[in-house]
């Protein structure tokens, strides 16, 4: 299995542009969510979605977009992108909303120029 | 509301020797997990190891041991004979609500430990 995955492991947006962060997991789990991490603090969650076809906002959803359409996958949209964007973002996946140990992926670094 | 706290933003330790990075948490719920990951510097969140609140014990894994102690709201995480492998961010994390319509995550601040040769 190769876990979770992220694509792009880094990438560099002018203020206003739109891009899609991929994450995919093959390890058949319902549970998916985005983070982001920024300097001094914890990861805080973006957005999360508890199977196929099923998404909802978490703390910071303020412009980012998510969709479900797989199992496998769960892309995060940016569509107009902000400087206050610039983090680092990492998609997790777990069995199920009620099994305990997430999996995170390698994590995308995105800058907002 | 729920928070984590870690009061301890840089360690240093001895290889070989044993050390103890400090977390609090506070929440309503009875019910939550509690959780340890590791972040090297190349950035990937590494997951080590996991105390439910009902859990009667402490948990373990291998060198890693979480000294759980509900009434003091504390979960500690006691690493054992250092490694210089062990140096890296370490954050505490808690899911409340067990069972809930999320799997949310709620993360400290993180404790940066460096292993000293």
């Amino acid at each position: 299995n190769a876990g979770v995955t992220q694509t792009p492991k880094f990438q560099v947006l002018k203020t206003g542009q739109s891009m899609t962060l991929q994450c995919a997991q093959d390890m058949n789990h319902e549970y998916m969510s985005w983070y982001r991490q920024d300097p001094g603090m914890g990861l805080r969650l973006i957005h999360y979605s508890v199977g196929a076809g099923i998404t909802d906002q978490g703390e910071v959803p303020n412009g980012y977009n998510v969709s479900r359409s797989t199992t496998e996958d769960f892309p995060l949209r940016l569509l107009s992108a902000a400087p206050s964007q610039t983090s680092v973002y990492f998609c997790a996946s777990s069995y199920s909303r009620t099994i305990e140990t997430q999996y995170f992926g390698p994590g995308t670094r995105l800058l907002v120029l | 509301a729920q928070k984590i706290t870690q009061t301890q933003p840089g360690m240093f330790v001895q290889e070989k020797e044993a050390v103890t990075l400090d977390c609090t948490y506070d929440t309503s719920d009875p019910s939550y997990g509690l959780f340890w990951y590791k972040q090297p510097s190349s950035g990937e969140m590494i997951f080590l190891i996991y105390q439910g609140s009902y859990d009667q014990q402490n948990a373990t894994e291998g060198r890693y041991s979480l000294n759980f102690q509900k009434a003091r709201k504390s979960a500690n995480l006691v690493i054992s004979a250092s490694q210089l492998g062990d140096s890296a961010m370490y954050f505490c994390a808690m899911r409340d609500k067990y069972g809930g319509a999320t799997n949310k995550l709620i993360f400290g601040t993180g404790t940066l430990l460096a292993v000293q040769p």
